[in-house]
């Protein structure tokens, strides 16, 4: 099983700021299937990224993603009030799927 | 548009079963599989498996095999998990959510289940 480990836990930054968020594979991830997902509370998660780099429909060109092998980066360029939140990883390369910690975004 | 939407929350006793519905609307049903992924309080999401709704296909995580079953019914475009041999463990709120290239790009509203004595 691939166990994926994001960083930092917790972010905190202000609204316009850059936001980095980190996920370390355990093994290489097949393909670049990776994914990230944000999450809010009481809420399902939303699919931001796919392929490690692909923005899903409707998500705004303030979300990117890169990375492969075992080093995956999303990154949100400026922060606005609704990205505050908690953001998870995923691979689905290999089975069982899995998924980070997750990384807590907030307010500073 | 595309909706998922999962039955009411539940409460049930250690050694139960629980099953979980997931009704779908606006797309083919049998175009997509269906994940199901769960939460349980302050951890990680934790996938336990999947459907695919053409073919009848799946495929559970190890962690939940022997544990759950997941079916679907395509006149009724609606997937179910069950998951029985209830603990305290199990509390959590459990999500389908819909494959789209492998993604998960439509979820469900999520489900409640509590398991308590």
């Amino acid at each position: 099983e691939i166990v994926l480990t994001q960083s930092p836990a917790t972010l905190s930054l202000s609204p316009g700021e850059r936001a980095t968020l980190s996920c370390g594979a355990s093994q290489s991830v097949s393909s670049s299937y990776l994914a990230w997902y944000q999450q809010k509370p009481g809420q399902a998660p939303r699919l931001l990224i796919y392929g490690a780099s692909s923005r899903a429909t409707g998500i705004p060109d303030r979300f990117s993603g890169s990375g492969s092998g075992t080093d995956f980066t999303l990154t949100i360029s400026r922060l606005e009030p609704e990205d505050f939140a908690v953001y998870y990883c995923q691979q689905y390369g290999s089975s069982p799927r899995t998924f980070g910690q997750g990384t807590k975004v907030e307010i500073k | 548009q595309v909706q998922l939407v999962q039955s009411g929350a539940e409460v049930k006793k250690p050694g139960a079963a629980v099953t979980v519905t997931c009704k779908t609307a606006g797309y083919t049903f049998t175009n997509h599989a269906i994940h199901w992924v769960r939460q349980a309080p302050g951890q990680r999401l934790e996938w336990m498996g999947w459907i695919n709704t053409g073919t009848g296909h799946r495929e559970y995580a190890q962690k939940f095999q022997g544990r759950v079953t997941i079916t679907s019914d395509t006149s009724a475009s609606t997937v179910y998990m069950e998951l029985s041999s209830l603990t305290s463990e199990d509390t959590a709120v459990y999500f389908c959510a819909r494959d789209e290239s492998l993604t998960n790009d439509y979820w469900g509203q999520g489900t409640l289940v509590t398991v308590s004595s």
